[in-house]
Formats: structure tokens, C-alpha cells, sequence
């Protein structure tokens, strides 16, 4: 089972701050991942994308994979209200199919 | 520019109708998906599809059925709708993952509530 596990959280965290999330996973046959921001009501929106090991930036959000340790990770710098939403980690483990997190809800406090 | 479109937000059905979602994508996507996300559930697939005609099943596929004629049209079927698949349906399409590798797109969702 190709699994891929979040911190349902509620994470909440101060607006201007950095807003952490993690995900781990399960096997190592890993080709690439991607976090999708998923607004309530809304469906997801991919918003980063990450297949090397290290960190990949764009704008605010950073991506970081270890897959060694078998985590990867979404940094959000300078964290506004709009921000707030369920994020998503997910993964291609050798097939065509994503396999997703069930989501970490991150809450930024004004 | 929307890329990938659910035909319909929001659907209401009675029990036991058969109910169609038409989920088109205008990006020649190979690969097309369906899922429902239920509170704390998170996404599950229920069907997906490598090219034209093909299908297979992905983890909960009962009382569903899927048709795809056309590379851009993916159709999910409830055969006889119940209470228990209200839930928001979302429709996705990616590329081939050794082609190109940039995930999924997913289309606006329907929210689907059977009484």
C-alpha cells in the first residue's frame, strides 16, 4: 500500500509568520509530488509541483523532498488570511494514479 | 479558461434515478479521473481511464459505472441512486506520467445530494 500521511491538523498560524506543512510517505519507488490547495466547497488547485530532492521556490511557497526520510514539505512565507484552506500532498508511486493525503487544514489568524 | 468542466455545481436527485455527471476537458489529456471527497474521508477514486473505451476501477466503484467515447469526455453513471452518494464529486484529467509530468487538473466539482 502506497500510502501518504498527513497532519489533519488544525494548523493555525499568525499572519506574517511561516506556515509549515508535512507529509511522509510510505514507499520508495517515489517518481514526483504536488500540493494542491483546496479552498471549502472549492476542489483542489495545484499550486506546487516537486520531483529532486531539495527545495524548489516559487513566490511565497517552497516545496522541499527528502527521499531518503521519505517527507516532503510546504513552506508558506509571509502567511495572509487567503492562505487559509485544506492542503493537500500527493504522490506518483510508479503508476498513473495520484495517491493523496486526506489533507492538513491550515487556519492563519489576522 | 477553464480547462476541465463538470457539467453541472449542484444536483439534487430523488433515490433510485439514474444520474449522469459529463466531465469535459479541453487540454488532450490522456488520463481521466473521477473521485468523491466525503468530510474526513478525503479524496477516493471511484473510476478512471487511460484512453477512449478503457476504464478500470479505482477504490470504491460500486454503484458506479463510467463511459468514455470520446478522449475528452469522461461520464460517470449512478445506475440507481441512493442516499448514501450525496457527497462532491470532482472530476480530473492529467497527462501520460511519462510524458509529462505536471499532476492532475481538476474540474470545478459537483455537488451531488440524492433525497
Amino acid at each position: 500500500q502506497k500510502e501518504v500521511e498527513q497532519n489533519s491538523g488544525p494548523l493555525s498560524v499568525p499572519e506574517g509568520a511561516i506556515a509549515s506543512l508535512n507529509c511522509t510517505y510510505s514507499d520508495r519507488v517515489s517518481q514526483s509530488f504536488f500540493w494542491y490547495r483546496q479552498y471549502s466547497g472549492k476542489s483542489p488547485e495545484l499550486i506546487m509541483s516537486i520531483y529532486s530532492n531539495g527545495d524548489k521556490e516559487d513566490g511565497r511557497f517552497t516545496a522541499q523532498l527528502n527521499k531518503a526520510s521519505q517527507y516532503v514539505s510546504l513552506l508558506i512565507r509571509d502567511s495572509q488570511p487567503s492562505d487559509s484552506a485544506t492542503y493537500l500532498c500527493a504522490g506518483y508511486f510508479g503508476n498513473e494514479k495520484l495517491t493523496f493525503g486526506t489533507g492538513t487544514r491550515l487556519t492563519i489568524i489576522p | 479558461d477553464v480547462k476541465v468542466t463538470q457539467s453541472s455545481r449542484y444536483l439534487v436527485k430523488r433515490t433510485g434515478e439514474k444520474v449522469f455527471l459529463e466531465c469535459v476537458q479541453d487540454m488532450d489529456h490522456e488520463n481521466m479521473f473521477w473521485y468523491r471527497q466525503d468530510p474526513g474521508l478525503g479524496l477516493r477514486l471511484i473510476y478512471f481511464s487511460y484512453d477512449v473505451k478503457m476504464k478500470e476501477k479505482g477504490d470504491i466503484p460500486e454503484g458506479y459505472s463510467v463511459s468514455r467515447e470520446k478522449k475528452e469526455r469522461f461520464s460517470l453513471i449512478l445506475e440507481s441512486a441512493s442516499t448514501n452518494q450525496t457527497s462532491m464529486y470532482l472530476c480530473a484529467s492529467s497527462l501520460l506520467v511519462w510524458s509529462n509530468n505536471y499532476g492532475y487538473t481538476f474540474g470545478s466539482g459537483t455537488r451531488l445530494t440524492v433525497v
